[in-house]
């Protein structure tokens, strides 16, 4: 069975560019999280899915971040503009909907702003 | 914000020692997870241990729960270089619909 898969694996754009992450989770999980991991640190929740709806998007900068789950299925992480402090590890995972086991993460998707 | 703390922050040890590492958290909590992560690479899901549960084993770790002390401990016998890692705790609260919540994680570096 495939894992989560996770694409680009690196990107290094200038600041104020866009940039977009995509996900594929697992089959048959419904809920999908987004993580961003700075250097030395912890994952960080950015947004949670459950099917098509975003249920926890407190931590999400939604001036320049936007996320969707289409069909609440693959999903894509958007930055416009992007700023020197957005370089980090962007971390897709999913898990069994309503679920409080394992999530299954992706290897993620490092931005390096410059 | 993080609800866990790992301690300590990096650890390094002789392949064949073990190697304890230490987690601390605010609230109650629904289950307390570890995961691991290899640099440059995704997270990867260890153990779970329950609320309810004490004590618990996977192959060569150990996981403990002292809720009384909002505390857990991994450990990881006879260590191997390949153990060498990233180690996060994460817990689920128990509270509302809450997502896990990751500490800022130990280094460990087993040398061959």
């Amino acid at each position: 069975e495939a894992g989560v898969v996770q694409s680009p694996r690196y990107k290094i754009i200038e600041k104020k560019q866009p940039v977009a992450f995509w996900c594929n989770p697992i089959s048959g999980h419904n809920t999908l999280y987004w993580y961003r991991q700075n250097l030395g640190q912890g994952p960080e929740l950015l947004i949670r899915y459950e099917n098509e709806e975003a249920v926890d998007d407190s931590q999400l900068p939604k001036d320049r971040f936007s996320a969707e789950r289409l069909k609440g299925v693959d999903s894509t992480l958007k930055i416009q503009p992007a700023e020197l402090g957005d370089s980090a590890v962007y971390l897709c995972a999913s898990s069994l909907s309503g679920h409080t086991g394992e999530l299954f993460f992706g290897e993620g998707s490092r931005l390096t702003v410059l | 914000s993080q609800q866990g703390e790992e301690d300590p922050q990096a650890l390094s040890i002789q392949e064949g020692e073990n190697a304890t590492m230490n987690c601390s958290y605010k609230t109650s909590i629904n289950n307390l997870q570890w995961y691991r992560q290899n640099s440059g690479r995704g997270l990867v899901h260890l153990i779970l241990i329950r609320s309810n549960e004490r004590e618990k084993h996977s192959g060569r770790l150990r996981v403990t729960l002292d809720t009384s002390k909002k505390s857990s401990s991994l450990l990881i016998t006879a260590s191997r270089a390949a153990d060498t890692a990233s180690y996060f705790c994460a817990t689920f609260r128990n509270s509302g619909n809450t997502p896990l919540v990751f500490g800022k994680g130990t280094r460990l570096s087993v040398i061959a």
